[in-house]
């Protein structure tokens, strides 16, 4: 069973602070997506990655995949309080149904 | 990116009642699409996996007959939640994959938040 652990799981921070969200398994994926949740909506996609050592930017995120494709981060520079919300990562197996395996997500709260 | 819409955003109901969800892919065809439910401050939880002209696969633990979902076609699937129980209440999320493989993100729908008193 493929499981995506994912830390922290709560980060509360001062706006201008840079943070750093893990995701990480013991399977090799695909591929890993990571999602931005705000309350009471679905989740929106953010970057998918794919190959191994993959470096990926959108504005001050950073997202990178692990070279064995086993793992990923999302670094966030310089936190804005528009930045707080539920962080998701999720990785295809490739699988024939291709259901999504979703790590637990990190809720994040940026201060002013 | 790809559009899935999925209505309604609220709804309300009576215990006993049963209460339909719809999702919709609004600009690609999808012969899969997923149910999740999400409890406050929680990640998704998969419920089972919509599978377009057959049956739909469950999760362990879900009660199919409490979950009855139907992909009636290649852009929408419904979920109904049966005689519902306020324990039912939750936030349920439709997901769907326009690429075949594990290279194709998922698209949710905006969610549904079921109240059931």
């Amino acid at each position: 069973t493929q499981l995506l652990e994912q830390s922290p799981q709560f980060l509360s921070i001062q706006e201008g602070e840079n943070l750093t969200v893990y995701c990480n398994s013991s399977s090799v994926f695909s591929s890993l997506q990571w999602y931005r949740q705000e309350p009471g909506e679905g989740p929106v996609l953010l970057v998918t990655v794919v190959t191994g050592g993959e470096v990926k930017k959108l504005k001050r995120l950073t997202f990178q995949f692990g070279d064995a494709r086993k793992d990923s981060s999302l670094h966030i520079t310089a936190a804005q309080p528009g930045d707080t919300g539920l962080y998701l990562c999720a990785g295809g197996g490739g699988g024939s149904q291709g259901n999504l395996i979703f790590g637990k997500g990190t809720k994040l709260s940026v201060k002013p | 990116g790809a559009v899935v819409s999925q209505h309604p955003s609220r709804v309300i109901c009576k215990s006993g009642t049963s209460v339909k969800i719809e999702c919709r892919s609004l600009d690609f065809q999808a012969t899969t699409m997923f149910w999740y439910r999400q409890f406050p401050k929680k990640s998704l939880m998969l419920m089972a996996t919509s599978n377009e002209g057959s049956k739909a696969t469950y999760e362990q633990g879900v009660e199919k007959d409490k979950f009855l979902i139907n992909h009636a076609s290649l852009t929408l699937s419904t979920l109904t939640v049966t005689s519902a129980h306020p324990e039912d209440s939750s936030f349920y999320i439709c997901s769907a994959r326009p690429g075949a493989g594990g290279r194709a993100e998922a698209f949710f729908g905006q969610g549904t938040r079921l109240t059931v008193v």
